[in-house]
């Protein structure tokens, strides 16, 4: 069974720092690895995706990298803003099966201070 | 916004009531799921159709129900909860062929008294 775990839990950041968070997995036979970024009360936003066959994707100050024969993942934040406070999500989609059944961690809430 | 709408936003119920909770997605997507989010746990998916398969969890109790008249609209029926069921209740959608992103709607919160 597919296990998921985002360390650490809680992170608090002064605004303008680089920040690094991890996430990762037990099985190594995954589709794909998405971050998501989710507001208190809300949905979630996917912010990356990134195929098994890939080593990372980049949007704006955003950079994911997958590490998948080690089980890792890791979400890079440049330039942190009191904006990109929020709980980043990470979940891996199987390789088997016809359904997203993604499996999530539970999170790191991120909170960026003036 | 993502192109997936849930109603409502806020429900409180009690043991005893029967209601609904609706999703309609947008994005022309051939997936949708239901997923539950309790405070301190990871999301649990609780039901996916996907390219008309009806792929069920066999841990989600009978009380939900859920039904998908096609492929934009996604509802949870729910009767006799219990109080563990308070939860964020969160529908999400994807173009499953082409194992792209899930895209989720805002959420329905929901309280059993």
């Amino acid at each position: 069974k597919q296990e998921v775990t985002q360390i650490p839990a809680a992170l608090s950041v002064p605004e303008g720092e680089n920040l690094v968070l991890n996430c990762s997995f037990t099985d190594s036979a995954i589709y794909n690895l998405q971050w998501f970024r989710q507001d208190p009360g809300k949905g979630l936003t996917s912010l990356l995706l990134i195929q098994s066959s890939q080593r990372e994707q980049t949007s704006g100050r955003l950079n994911a990298s997958l590490d998948k024969s080690s089980g890792r993942s890791t979400l890079y934040i440049a330039a942190s803003q009191p904006g990109d406070s929020a709980t980043y999500l990470c979940a891996v989609k199987p390789n088997t099966g016809t359904a997203s059944k993604l499996t999530f961690g539970t999170g790191t809430r991120l909170q960026v201070t003036l | 916004e993502t192109g997936v709408t849930q109603t409502p936003r806020h429900l409180v119920m009690g043991m005893t009531n029967k209601k609904s909770l609706k999703c309609e997605q947008h994005l022309g997507h051939n997936a949708m799921y239901w997923y539950k989010q309790s405070a301190k746990k990871p999301l649990e998916l609780m039901f996916v159709y996907s390219l008309e398969e009806r792929v069920e969890n066999n841990s989600v109790p009978s009380r939900f129900s859920p039904e998908c008249p096609n492929s934009s609209h996604l509802f949870l029926h729910l009767h006799t909860l219990q109080p563990e069921d308070s939860a964020l209740y969160l529908c999400a959608s994807s173009q499953e062929a082409l194992g792209e992103k899930l895209f989720f709607g805002s959420g329905t919160q929901l309280s059993v008294l």
